[in-house]
């Protein structure tokens, strides 16, 4: 298994500001994946945090609304700029540890965000 | 591009009725699917995982899902359901190595009826 810090757990932020949250992994890992699940929806992958290179962003995600920075194998920040009521949502850090049939995603307790 | 799609928004069902949740997936390769259950308030929970051979997962809870190469489906299923199912259950896809990237479907609500 693996444990996943993420902090902060929760906050409520104003409009225009910008929130970094930060990902913290019990061991190293390859890549690291941000994900968004807004309200009573399904998780969206934001973008792969990859060390040593620029962060991989899905279709709608840009890196200047959603930084990311990956300083090393374990740690990893995901900013969201400019808030907005719009993301307002759970945004969750999760690896993927193990090979084939051990192959298995783990999860962050998630940051839910209320922007006002 | 992988892709997910789930049939069922929301589920309503009485205690010891049986359960099937459908899940596609649209992929040419080799995939990994995952079944993952949220409970209210509650992080993701793996329930069930397919890498290879034999198609008829069996999960946690008395889960179990098959997986029909043919159909791209990989749907869930429990004979009788519990109460405590009340749940977001959530197909997943992953293609077959190492450290990819989920992607995750819709997700199905499912309430049970005491």
């Amino acid at each position: 298994s693996a444990v996943i810090s993420q902090k902060p757990s929760r906050d409520i932020c104003q409009r225009g500001t910008s929130l970094t949250i930060q990902c913290q992994v019990d061991s190293q890992v390859t890549m690291m994946f941000w994900y968004r699940q807004q309200p009573g929806q399904s998780l969206t992958l934001i973008a792969t945090a990859n060390q040593g290179s620029e962060a991989t962003y899905e279709s709608g995600f840009v890196i200047d609304k959603f930084p990311i920075s990956r300083p090393n194998l374990t740690f990893s920040t995901l900013t969201v700029s400019n808030m907005s009521p719009e993301d307002s949502s759970i945004y969750l850090c999760s690896v993927v540890r193990g090979q084939d049939r051990n192959t298995e995603a783990f999860f962050g307790q998630g940051t839910r965000l209320t922007v006002v | 591009a992988q892709s997910v799609s789930q049939h069922n928004h929301h589920v309503i069902l009485s205690e010891a009725a049986s359960l099937e949740l459908g899940c596609n997936y649209s992929y040419g390769g080799t995939v990994n699917l995952f079944w993952y259950v949220q409970y209210p308030g509650q992080h993701l929970q793996l329930l069930l995982k397919y890498f290879s051979g034999d198609p008829l997962v069996k999960g946690i809870k008395g889960f179990e899902a098959e997986f029909i190469k043919s159909k791209f489906s990989f749907n869930l299923r429990k004979p009788s359901v519990q109460w405590s199912d009340t749940a977001e259950y959530f197909c997943a896809v992953t293609r077959y190595s190492s450290a990819s990237k989920i992607i995750f479907g819709s997700g199905t609500r499912l309430s049970i009826r005491p």
